[in-house]
């Protein structure tokens, strides 16, 4: 079974800097055909995850360019410049290669 | 404008059942998988289930924990999904989100959630 593991787990940042959110499998999510199946979702408070990026380093429609996925294999990241104060909530990594889909623990980033 | 909104959560006796449903407008529902995640309150995610779309046969797929006691279904000519939940357990207690998921694996969008509570 996958196990997905993110870090950190609670992240104060100032608005206007930027803030990085490690994700790794214990499996590598890379598939035979180059894709690599890693999405990082969004729960901002009170409301229904929503979609950030696929395929580790597509952004979603809508999805402010202040958005970036990276990583291959095991270990991705989700970096954001430039926060800003409706960036709060709980940030998942999810694993696609194989259902069952597993989700991280989510990363809680706060304004400081 | 793709919506899906979820209905049918409430509170139910540990060994009781539900029916949750989904219905979703605005896009070409055979066209698309479907899945159930639920949050259990203060947790994160998990990934109940899904429906494959008309292509791959409708194909059901359920995580181990709700295996044997939950089933997926659709309704094409209703545009709904559903979950038929039994033997209902405490630790079932949360929020039911259904999402479509995209070629890539990805839900893309995700109903409001619907709450369901196993408590005596």
């Amino acid at each position: 079974d996958f196990v997905m593991t993110q870090s950190p787990l609670s992240l104060p940042v100032t608005p206007g800097e930027s803030a990085s959110i490690s994700c790794r499998s214990s499996q590598s999510l890379l598939h035979s055909n180059g894709n690599n199946y890693l999405n990082w979702y969004l729960q901002k408070p009170g409301q229904s995850p929503q979609l950030l990026i696929y395929l580790g380093s597509n952004r979603a429609s809508g999805v402010p360019d202040r958005f970036s996925g990276s990583g291959s294999g095991t270990d991705f990241t989700l970096k954001i410049s430039r926060v800003e104060a409706e960036d709060v909530g709980v940030y998942y990594c999810m694993q696609a290669l194989q259902t069952a889909f597993i989700f991280g623990q989510g990363t809680r980033l706060e304004i400081k | 404008e793709v919506q899906l909104v979820e209905s049918g959560g409430g509170l139910v006796q540990p060994g009781g059942s539900l029916r949750l449903s989904c219905t979703a407008s605005g896009f070409t529902f055979s066209d698309y998988y479907m899945d159930w995640v639920r949050q259990a309150p203060g947790k994160g995610l998990e990934w109940v289930g899904r429906s494959r779309n008309k292509r791959d046969s409708y194909i059901s797929e359920h995580a181990a924990s709700v295996r044997g006691r939950f089933t997926i279904s659709r309704d094409e000519s209703q545009n709904s999904f559903y979950l038929q939940m039994n033997t209902l357990r405490i630790e079932d207690t949360a929020v039911y989100y259904c999402a479509r998921a995209s070629v890539g694996r990805h839900h893309d969008y995700w109903g409001p959630g619907t709450l369901v509570t196993v408590s005596s």
